[in-house]
Parts: structure tokens; C-alpha cells; sequence
């Protein structure tokens, strides 16, 4: 079967910086995704990796290793906002996203 | 652009009754899904469409039906409500595919309770 591993939850402190994992198993690859979703809201399109390798946009970097079926999400100077849940997701061979059940991360003053 | 629209936000249903989830994009994209998201889990699909007049199940179709007949609207059907259905559902679209990140926009989302 598919599946996608994350941390349940996790704490940090603000100004901080924090690595959200990912792990997977899919039928076929073609994508990882980031996605940040705040509580009652919907999920919102943080990033997206197809190579290995890290991607950086400002704030969040997304890194990818795909013989290791492994993502991190890293979030520098961490903000009091930036407390949401943060949902990793594969496309696999169908094109279909898989989603994990998401990183609820909780940052303190 | 209103990007992804839905409606309602938030409904209460009797075990039983039936109702129409709304959703509506303007970004003439051709793909569309609905998801449902049980509290702490992930995202879970329950159908999807390809373009106006195609649909296809998802991992969770059961109770759950769907039609696409014209490019913007993607309304979600539940026939005989049940309490596993207590969810909040989300519609999602993104444009063809063309090899890169397809980036999928999300609804504010549909909140049920059945009871």
C-alpha cells in the first residue's frame, strides 16, 4: 500500500528553526508537495520537489532525496504565524496526490 | 477571480437525509477534486474529474456521487447521510497537467455534522 509518515506534532520556539520529516512509500513518484494548512482553514501551497536536492524560498526550504523516499521541511526565524499544521503529500505514478496526516507544529514566545 | 468557491460552509444533516456540496472554480482549470478531512488525518479522495463530462473514484467513493457538467462546477452528492460522513470537506482544482507543479487550489471547505 501507499503511505506517508510524519511527526504527529511538534514544538518550537520562535525566532527558532525547526525540521518537519517525511517519509514515503508510494506506487511511483512524480512530485512531493508542501503544504501548510492553519486550524479550520484550508491547505495552502507552501512547496513542491521533483529532483533531489534542496529548494529554498525565503523562510522554508524543502529538501528531497528520492532513493531514500525522504523530505524535510525546514522553517527558519520562526514566527508565532507560522503555527499551523504542515501536510506533505506525493504524487504518484497516476498522477494522484497521497497525503500524509500532517506535522501540527506549535511555536512558543 | 473568486479562485475555488463552496457551499455551504458549514451544515448539520440527519442520519438519512441527502444534500448537494457546492463547488465552483473561474480558473477554467479542467481538473477538480473533493477530499474529506477527518480531524487529525490526512486528506482523503473521494472523487476527481479530469475535464467537463469525466469523473473517476477515489480512494473513498462509497456514499459519495459526483457530476461534471460544465468546466467550472464540480458539486459533491451524498444520498443517504451518515454519521462517517462527518467531515470537513474540501474541492480543490489545478490546471492540465504539463509536467511541472501543478499546484492544487483549495475551498474554504464544507463543514458536516450528521446526526
Amino acid at each position: 500500500g501507499q503511505n506517508i509518515d510524519q511527526p504527529t506534532e511538534m514544538t518550537a520556539t520562535e525566532g527558532a528553526i525547526v525540521q518537519i520529516n517525511c517519509t514515503y512509500q508510494t506506487s511511483g513518484f512524480n512530485g512531493l508537495f508542501w503544504y501548510q494548512q492553519h486550524a479550520g482553514e484550508a491547505p495552502t501551497f507552501l512547496s513542491y520537489n521533483v529532483l533531489d536536492g534542496l529548494e529554498e524560498k525565503g523562510r522554508f526550504s524543502s529538501f528531497l532525496s528520492r532513493s531514500k523516499g525522504y523530505s524535510y521541511l525546514l522553517l527558519k526565524e520562526l514566527q508565532m504565524k507560522d503555527s499551523a499544521s504542515y501536510l506533505c503529500a506525493v504524487r504518484d505514478r497516476d498522477y494522484q496526490l497521497i497525503w500524509g496526516a500532517g506535522t501540527k507544529l506549535i511555536i512558543k514566545p | 477571480n473568486a479562485g475555488v468557491t463552496q457551499t455551504p460552509k458549514f451544515r448539520i444533516l440527519k442520519i438519512g437525509q441527502s444534500m448537494t456540496l457546492q463547488c465552483a472554480q473561474d480558473m477554467n482549470h479542467n481538473y477538480m477534486y473533493w477530499y474529506r478531512q477527518d480531524p487529525g488525518m490526512g486528506l482523503k479522495l473521494i472523487y476527481y474529474s479530469v475535464g467537463a463530462g469525466i469523473t473517476d473514484k477515489g480512494e473513498v467513493p462509497n456514499g459519495y456521487n459526483v457530476s461534471r457538467s460544465t468546466t467550472e462546477d464540480f458539486p459533491l452528492r451524498l444520498e443517504l447521510a451518515a454519521p462517517s460522513q462527518t467531515s470537513v470537506y474540501f474541492c480543490a482544482s489545478h490546471p492540465l497537467q504539463g509536467g511541472g507543479q501543478e499546484t492544487q487550489y483549495f475551498g474554504p471547505g464544507t463543514r458536516l455534522l450528521v446526526l
